[in-house]
């Protein structure tokens, strides 16, 4: 059974347009939520993260929302840029051992 | 700054051979873990160490040991290797990944 989902395996947005991606998760144990960036034939990029004891988080174009009641946490990418192409993973923890659960991430495609 | 260097960057196997994938920090993490990526699965875990001389199993364990004998180190062995191990393998110190290494068993 999935704790963490990424629903929309894909997501296709114009240049300068923002890009909204989206994570749910089950396991209200989950305490700290990350955002990676993996480019083909590379690892994931750590990107930015939040608390559960923040609803939001701030970095250069990106923010990162977190709703605790509904379990869903958002990356926006304002402005998106065709470097921005890539394959968004969410990721949570919880607890001590700092496990990271992830989503099966996606595909994110900014068009010129 | 390397970060985490993974050896070898790709690698084919002999189905029944065994290997060990290297992976080395150079950040003085103290939790370090071993990730499998399959397509349309994500990465899913296979083992985690929280410290040198401790380690312990993650979601998808068989076919794989683990040993931590130093912080800096976190070798992933394939004991013998099926063709349902061929697979991108990825190391993490804390949330911080290598390159990668794709490892195909034929």
């Amino acid at each position: 059974d999935q704790q963490v989902k990424q629903n929309s395996p894909s997501l296709s947005v114009q240049e300068g347009r923002i890009s909204i991606l989206n994570c749910d998760y089950t396991n209200s144990m989950f305490d700290y939520f990350l955002w990676y960036k993996k480019y083909p034939a590379e690892g994931p990029t750590f990107l930015i993260s939040i608390s559960s004891i923040k609803d939001k988080n701030e970095d250069g174009r990106f923010t990162v929302f977190l709703n605790k009641s509904a379990k869903h946490l958002s990356l926006h990418i304002v402005p998106s840029q065709p470097g921005d192409s890539a394959v968004y993973f969410c990721a949570a923890s919880g607890g001590s051992q700092g496990n990271l659960i992830f989503g099966k991430g996606t595909k994110l495609s900014v068009k010129p | 700054n390397a970060g985490v260097t993974q050896t070898p960057k790709f690698q084919v196997l002999k189905t029944g051979q065994s290997m060990t994938l290297q992976c080395a920090q150079d950040m003085n993490h103290e939790y370090m873990s071993w990730y499998r990526q399959d397509p349309g699965m994500g990465l899913r875990l296979i083992h985690y160490s929280v410290g040198a001389g401790i380690t312990d199993q993650g979601e998808v364990p068989n076919g794989y040991n683990v040993s931590r004998s130093t912080t800096e180190d976190f070798p992933l062995r394939l004991l013998s290797a099926a063709p349902s191990q061929t697979s991108v393998y990825f190391c993490a110190a804390s949330a911080f990944f290598g390159q990668g290494t794709r490892l195909t068993v034929v």
